[in-house]
């Protein structure tokens, strides 16, 4: 268990709609990563933020957002959601902003139908 | 750009049969070298971070080197529960984000 938690687990929808991907980091860590991993593809990175701040952008859709809160648990929006969005989306989470190691959650599963 | 390949792409072992993973990669400045290790439908499981060539570093049957421009894990004895995709990624730079390799799929048969 890394202490990165994410919920849900599994989300299931259909095309069009919008979800919202919830992420709690390890305590003490100030930094939340986002990652997209679909079966023709490795993990992608898609967006940081350290301390409530977005710190870097990667392969981000527009239709994508994120943010971080006060208490350091981060959100990513989806939305007008296509087939080829469905992928495995992990949370990583790291002590500061550019150091080494990140934890990665479990991941939310989602299925655009 | 920052780019990671790693080989084999799928490997099949004995239980037993000792062998090496490799990890290539062609960064700008390399602040660090990280393997992870995932299970199918879970979270990559950090394993190892190298930060300079001639780094070792070793966990169980997993030993992980580094020269300047690639990385090898070797297992020694593997079993089958060391069966996973095992993931490579860089760091170039302080601040600079992950660039993650493709994974080379590991099965080690009983």
């Amino acid at each position: 268990d890394s202490g990165v938690t994410q919920t849900p687990k599994h989300l299931i929808t259909a095309t069009g709609q919008r979800v919202t991907l919830r992420c709690s980091p390890r305590s003490g860590d100030l930094s939340v990563y986002w990652y997209q991993q679909s079966l023709d593809q490795g993990l992608q990175f898609l967006i940081q933020y350290y301390n409530g701040e977005e710190r870097a952008k990667g392969n981000i859709l527009e239709r994508f957002s994120a943010q971080q809160f006060p208490d350091l648990h981060s959100e990513l929006n989806l939305s007008s959601l296509e087939l080829g969005d469905s992928a495995l989306y992990f949370c990583a989470s790291s002590v500061s902003a550019g150091t080494d190691t990140q934890y990665f959650g479990p991941g939310t599963r989602l299925t655009v139908l | 750009e920052d780019q990671v390949t790693q080989s084999p792409e799928a490997l099949r072992l004995q239980e037993g049969e000792s062998s090496s993973l490799n990890c290539s990669y062609t960064v700008s400045g390399l602040r660090g070298l990280f393997w992870y290790r995932q299970d199918p439908g879970k979270g990559p499981e950090f394993l190892f971070t190298l930060y300079s060539a001639g780094e070792e570093k070793e966990k169980e049957r997993l030993k992980a080197t580094l020269t300047k421009k690639e990385s090898f894990l070797h297992i020694t004895a593997p079993k089958p529960e060391d069966s996973a995709t095992y993931l490579c990624a860089v760091q170039a730079n302080y601040g600079q984000n992950f660039v993650f390799g493709p994974g080379t799929r590991l099965s080690v048969l009983p």
